[in-house]
């Protein structure tokens, strides 16, 4: 069974632009969790969606935003890119979210703002 | 405010040793508590993982200890191997609460 894809895996934008990343989760899996993974902050959760609705989100600006599509494909958008969004972002699938379903994650798309 | 709080940040083992990396946490409700392996260039795998009913599981040369009443559970890796060398996180979930992670612990094993 095909695992979790993320495309692209890596990106260099500049200071002030936008970039949507992708996740295809697990076939059936109907939740996708976005995290924000850095050296010094470790993994943090962004937000998760099932059933093509936000069903939790964290503590970051509105600049981050996300959708989860009806075959549950998920893509995250982050507009106004500032240095400090470099990092690596990864995208976790579940059947029916992580309060309840194990994750199985993706390798993840490392974006760096220049 | 961290929900789970992992130690040590980074940890040398020699090859054959034992590491141990340790996790606490304050939510009375989480209920389930998974270890992920991470190596460069990849995202985190689910290791091994307990409930709060056990005190103790193992898997191969892995194992989890938990302490209940101090809310403490740790990894143990015997005989540390050099294909071990990753960066460990621990985890928890339960009531309403979504799955949460430590900062990762970098496990280097020398030959």
């Amino acid at each position: 069974k095909a695992g979790v894809t993320q495309t692209p895996r890596y990106l260099i934008k500049t200071r002030g632009q936008q970039v949507t990343l992708s996740c295809s989760p697990i076939s059936g899996h109907r939740s996708v969790s976005w995290y924000q993974q850095t050296p010094g902050q470790g993994l943090q959760f962004l937000f998760e969606y099932f059933s093509e609705t936000q069903r939790n989100k964290g503590n970051f600006p509105g600049r981050f935003s996300g959708r989860q599509f009806s075959n549950s494909r998920s893509e995250m958008n982050v507009s106004t890119l500032e240095l400090g969004d470099s990092a690596l972002y990864l995208c976790a699938s579940s059947l029916l979210g992580t309060m309840n379903t194990e994750a199985f994650f993706g390798q993840g798309t490392r974006l760096t703002v220049v | 405010q961290q929900q789970v709080k992992q130690s040590p940040q980074s940890l040398i083992v020699q090859k054959g040793g034992i590491s141990i990396i340790n996790c606490a946490y304050e939510n009375t409700a989480f209920d389930y508590f998974p270890w992920y392996q991470q190596f460069p260039g990849k995202g985190p795998a689910l290791l091994i993982a307990i409930r709060p009913d056990v005190s103790e599981k193992k898997e191969g040369r892995f194992t989890i200890s938990f302490n209940k009443s101090a809310k403490q559970f740790s990894l143990h890796i015997m005989d540390s191997q050099p294909g071990d060398s990753a960066t460990y996180f621990c985890a928890a979930r339960g009531g309403s609460e979504k799955l949460v992670f430590g900062k990762g612990t970098k496990l280097t094993v020398n030959p």
